[in-house]
């Protein structure tokens, strides 16, 4: 069983740029959610997909979009670049219906500057 | 809105020793409660969890309660183990039709040899 991975690692941009950031799910989970950890802080949900549709989104400005494909990998994209989108960046996959853990991956460390 | 809090950013336990952790709650709509930890550098790590219908959930060494009427919980590690060292976040689910996770802000516990 294949866990959550994500791509990169770790990931410099400067103010007014986008990033794109990847996710892939654990193996069979239909569900992917998308997280900010800013330092000293809990992770803060982003968004949620499943099936491909956004299902519930958390208090963060349009700028921040995703997508989920069919093999239920996902991106997260971000554009115009604040410096306060400095953050770790988790994707957690899960399977809807079924248990409510979520799995989460490493994460990617996003610095602007 | 902070509406899950863990009010104590480190502790401190002896190793062998009981190691205790607290969460609080406002929103009563919260329905299930999870318990991740949190090595550097590594995603979050699903530990326990307790539905709302239930006030103790037990798994080897983590037991966490929940106290709804106070909307509290605890996890509660025994014995305290080295490889414990971790933060560790409460997170709560609520019956909102997404899997959206709300975390408090973690709790670092070091255990002392």
């Amino acid at each position: 069983e294949t866990g959550v991975t994500q791509s990169p690692t770790h990931l410099i941009k400067t103010r007014g740029q986008q990033v794109t950031l990847r996710c892939s799910s654990q193996s069979g989970h239909n569900t992917v959610s998308w997280y900010q950890q800013a330092l000293g802080q809990g992770p803060q949900f982003i968004f949620q997909y499943y099936r491909e549709e956004e299902n519930g989104r958390g208090n963060f400005p349009p700028r921040f979009s995703g997508l989920q494909f069919p093999n239920y990998s996902s991106e997260l994209n971000v554009n115009a670049l604040e410096l306060d989108d400095s953050a770790l960046y988790l994707c957690a996959s899960s399977l809807v219906g079924s248990v409510h853990e979520q799995y989460f991956g490493p994460g990617t460390r996003l610095t602007v500057t | 809105d902070q509406q899950v809090k863990q009010n104590s950013p480190s502790l401190s336990v002896q190793e062998g020793r009981i190691s205790i952790l607290n969460c609080d709650y406002t929103n009563s709509m919260f329905d299930y409660f999870l318990w991740y930890k949190k090595y550097p550098a590594e995603g979050p790590t699903f530990l326990i969890s307790i539905s709302s219908i239930k006030d103790k959930n037990e798994d080897g060494r983590f037991t966490v309660f929940l106290n709804k009427s106070a909307k509290h919980l605890s996890l509660h590690i025994v014995p305290s183990q080295p490889g414990d060292s971790a933060v560790y976040f409460c997170a709560a689910r609520g019956n909102f039709g997404n899997e959206k996770l709300t975390f408090g802000t973690g709790t670092r516990l070091t255990i002392i040899p």
